[in-house]
């Protein structure tokens, strides 16, 4: 267990709708990453939140943002949904140089 | 820009064997190279890192990399594979800490009794 939660595991949905994916980053942790893995394009780094403040943008669609709260948990959402954003999707959050990731939200677009 | 190339994205070896997983960099800055580890259905997991402290590098599970800057290359080994290590691995890269990982393609590790 590496601390760090994600939630749902599963989400099913249909194309043109949004959803939203939380993760919760280890105790004390102030950085959190989203990663995409799908099949085509493997793992890809969408974005990285520190402390409340975006720090660096991937490969991120425009129909996709996320925040981190103050509370250091961070949503990602993922609007007007197709059926190529169907992926794994994983947070991590890091002290210093390593990352930890949560166990990752299937989504399933359909 | 920053790349990993993990040669082979299928490798099988049978139980006792040598693991030997190839993993090249690409980085115009010092690295940070990393060997994480995914079993199904699962997140990932460290295996090990590289920081820039000792060339050779332990992990978890019995498993070992070895940082060559003359050759980018930080391939991951294991003297005994055992049926548990069948899984996917990963070696990412990053400049420095608390960037990005930037991930290899993976490669599939199958054991055979």
């Amino acid at each position: 267990d590496s601390g760090v939660t994600q939630t749902p595991k599963h989400l099913i949905t249909a194309t043109g709708q949004r959803v939203t994916l939380r993760c919760s980053p280890r105790s004390g942790d102030l950085s959190v990453y989203w990663y995409q893995q799908s099949l085509d394009q493997g793992l890809q780094f969408l974005i990285h939140y520190y402390n409340g403040e975006e720090r660096a943008k991937g490969n991120i669609l425009e129909r996709f943002s996320a925040q981190q709260f103050p509370d250091l948990h961070s949503e990602l959402n993922l609007s007007s949904l197709e059926l190529g954003d169907s992926a794994l999707y994983f947070c991590a959050s890091s002290v210093e140089h390593e990352q930890f990731f949560g166990p990752g939200t299937r989504l399933t677009v359909l | 820009a920053q790349s990993v190339t993990q040669l082979g994205s299928h490798v099988s070896v049978s139980e006792g064997a040598l693991v030997l997983l190839r993993c090249n960099y690409s980085s115009s800055v010092p690295p940070y190279l990393f060997w994480y580890v995914q079993y199904p259905n699962q997140g990932l997991q460290l295996l090990l890192k590289y920081t820039s402290a000792a060339t050779l590098v332990k992990g978890i599970n019995g498993f070992e990399a070895e940082f060559k800057k003359s050759e980018t290359s930080f391939h991951l080994t294991k003297p005994s594979a055992h049926m548990s290590d069948a899984a996917e691995y990963f070696c990412a890269v990053s400049s420095s800490g608390n960037t990005p990982l930037v991930f290899g393609k993976g490669t599939r590790l199958s054991v055979i009794a």
